[in-house]
């Protein structure tokens, strides 16, 4: 079956230090793969597409097939990092997109 | 165009009552997706269309729950005889067409049934 886990639900790191935000996939098709940010009070918005492999904010995330993976890195944590993070899966087949349930990420003072 | 706009952001209802929610979303979107996100969920697919057309409906929404997009811009989600459980934050996303672009997001409308 089609899903996107994500392992952690809190992740607290402190500023200045690396940031992982862990996402798995199970899909069997051909997977384009998303994070999505949601800052406090502020609507769910796109953060980067593994197609681009582009660096926004700092953030990179390299899709791995042999592992399933996706996962979200910053090599520097800033505070306004603090926000809640979403792993998403577009299943071409059925041209949707999934989403795990969301790490939240504290970054400490 | 300011992004997708959802009305009204606050619902709350009596269980039992109906409620609907209109989405708009960015003009020269076609695609137009509805999602449902509870506490400590992720958001989850409840239907989509492209343009007028409803292409998808997911398991997940009963027969009280429907979804129009009349002419292909505005859409409406309409749920009958709510329940306590149909509280959420209901979503509203869209995207100019098929393909790994992503969605853009409302802001959402949180339901709560009482």
């Amino acid at each position: 079956a089609q899903r996107v886990t994500q392992p952690e639900k809190l992740l607290s790191v402190f500023k200045g230090a690396p940031v992982e935000l862990k996402c798995n996939y199970s899909y069997s098709g051909s997977p384009e793969l998303f994070w999505y940010v949601q800052y406090s009070r502020q609507r769910l918005q796109l953060l980067l597409r593994h197609i681009s492999r582009e660096s926004i904010k700092g953030f990179t995330a390299d899709l791995n097939k042999g592992e399933t993976s996706f996962h979200l890195k910053k090599p520097f944590a800033q505070e306004e990092d603090s926000a809640m993070y979403y792993c998403a899966l577009l299943m071409n087949r059925d041209d949707k997109i999934i989403f795990g349930k969301g790490t939240r990420l504290h970054i400490l003072p | 165009d300011t992004g997708v706009s959802q009305d009204p952001r606050h619902k709350i209802t009596k269980r039992g009552q109906n409620v609907t929610f209109r989405c708009d979303p960015i003009s020269e979107h076609n695609r137009l997706y509805w999602y449902r996100q509870t506490l400590g969920q992720g958001p989850e697919f409840l239907t989509y269309f492209q343009n007028e057309a409803q292409l998808e409906k997911s398991r997940l929404l009963s027969d009280r729950f429907s979804a129009e997009r009349p002419k292909g811009s505005f859409s409406t989600l309409e749920i009958q005889r709510t329940e306590q459980g149909d509280s959420a934050m209901y979503l509203c996303a869209s995207s100019l067409a098929r393909g790994p672009y992503g969605y853009t997001f409302g802001s959402g409308t949180r339901l709560t049934v009482v």
